[in-house]
């Protein structure tokens, strides 16, 4: 597919245990972000990549909370311990960091419960 | 790092008026500022952008302005209609990198 893809969808999990959120950015896109929403909320910001920099980890809420990238393409979310706050829907989104058209594309999100 | 405030956190207006939402960024170095729609149960989605080279920028109904000495800029939807009705977010990055969000403002449209 073309666009940013995220799995799962959906995840129901008990408190405690720990989740793994999975992110396929579009192809070549050297920026890669994590976001938590909220119901009707806004965009909280976790992590962003660019390229083979060090990711800026200054969104991260709490240390249950840990990203890699690997290889520069998918990245995962994991998020250990799960609380009831921590529901939410994550969303992961890629651009393309050049001088041109720096459109941040989003994938659908994993809509998270902690139950 | 940057920051973003968006305001209204609601806007509900009766079709055919404007609609109006506002943000400030912190980082004067910023200069990309993206708008976003989201629909309910999707992702959002790019709907215009400005660059900060330039004031103001047009496509169709909508418009953005952009200060840079006061760092803030708007969206302005003219004749506005019930499917623009969603969440917008604007967003700030410098050199393309780093793109913070707003809080979002949820539109109303009332037919």
């Amino acid at each position: 597919g073309a666009g940013v893809s995220q799995s799962p969808s959906n995840k129901v999990t008990e408190k405690g245990k720990d989740v793994e959120l999975r992110c396929d950015p579009i192809s070549g896109h050297t920026a890669l972000y994590w976001y938590r929403q909220s119901l009707g909320q806004g965009l909280e910001f976790l992590i962003y990549f660019q390229g083979n920099s060090a990711p800026d980890k200054s969104g991260l809420p709490s240390d249950r909370f840990s990203a890699e990238r690997t290889g520069g393409s998918v990245s995962t979310l994991t998020i250990q311990r799960t609380q009831q706050e921590d529901s939410a829907v994550y969303l992961c989104a890629s651009s393309l960091t050049t001088t041109g058209r720096t459109e941040a594309f989003f994938g659908q999100g994993t809509r998270l419960t902690v139950v | 790092g940057e920051n973003v405030e968006q305001h209204p956190s609601t806007l509900s207006v009766q079709e055919g008026d404007s609609a109006v939402i506002k943000c400030t960024y912190s980082d004067s170095a910023s200069n990309y500022f993206p708008w976003y729609k989201q629909e309910l149960g999707k992702g959002p989605q790019l709907i215009i952008d400005i660059r900060s080279n330039v004031g103001e920028k047009k496509d169709q109904r909508i418009a953005v302005t952009l200060n840079k000495t006061a760092k803030h800029f708007s969206l302005h939807i003219t004749e506005t209609q019930p499917e623009d009705s969603a969440v917008y977010f604007c967003a700030a990055s410098k050199n393309n990198n780093d793109m913070r969000f707003g809080a979002g403002t949820r539109l109303t449209v009332k037919p």
